[in-house]
């Protein structure tokens, strides 16, 4: 199974600001998926990055607010931009096109 | 909108004690049912992948069921031990292609939580 490194684990941010959460893959994939947990949800699919092409976002979420990168077949970036309290959640990527879905540890991120 | 429904929300259990959480799913244009198990601070862990009606798959103490005809899954821990705690997640991935392939729709999970 693919092992993925996800970072950073953790992060305290300032209202208005950005953060980029990377996720490394050990493998090769096509397509890399990521998510979200706020308090008390399930977990959401923002998006799907695939190699060589936009990301295809999930109704309610926009690349404005959400760029994604897909620069290779083993990395992909998460950008969450201008963020507000509303965006403190647990951010996860994930690969597996196939069965079942392997998960990063997660970003777990607070807005102050 | 795909729902995808888990009960209860939160389960509190004395070692020792079985205990069942269910998953409910729509029932037209099933692919697969996926469960997965979420501690604290680590990765969800996939625990079973079932895609055919009927199906039964066991792993240690854990066991899961499917009926995609009625559109539900059960999930049984026998014997829980306080390491079983974690949150308990089901998903559901329907039968499409194009940029939904691999795409799953989670439930809100189950807690569990087994006291010593």
């Amino acid at each position: 199974s693919a092992v993925i490194s996800q970072k950073p684990s953790r992060d305290i941010c300032q209202r208005g600001t950005s953060l980029t959460i990377q996720c490394q893959v050990d493998s090769q994939v096509t397509m890399m998926f990521w998510y979200r947990q706020q308090p008390g949800q399930s977990l959401t699919l923002i998006a799907t990055a695939n190699q060589g092409s936009e990301a295809t976002y999930e109704s309610g979420f926009v690349i404005d607010k959400f760029p994604i990168s897909r620069p290779n077949l083993t990395f992909s970036t998460l950008t969450v931009s201008n963020m507000s309290p509303e965006d403190s959640s647990i951010y996860l990527c994930s690969v597996g096109s196939g069965q079942p879905q392997h998960f990063g540890d997660g970003t777990r991120l607070s807005i102050l | 909108i795909l729902n995808v429904e888990q009960s209860p929300q939160s389960l509190h259990v004395q070692e020792g004690d079985s205990t069942n959480f269910t998953c409910s799913f729509p029932s037209s244009n099933f692919y697969a049912l996926h469960w997965y198990r979420w501690e604290t601070a680590k990765s969800p862990e996939a625990l079973f992948v079932m895609t055919l009606n009927g199906d039964e798959k066991k792993k240690g103490r854990i066991s899961a069921t499917l009926n995609t005809k009625e559109g539900y899954s059960y999930l049984y821990i026998k014997g829980s031990q306080p390491e079983d705690s974690a949150t308990y997640l089901c998903a559901f991935r329907f039968e499409a292609g194009g940029t939904s392939y691999g795409k799953l729709t989670f439930g809100q999970g189950t807690i569990l939580t087994v006291h010593p």
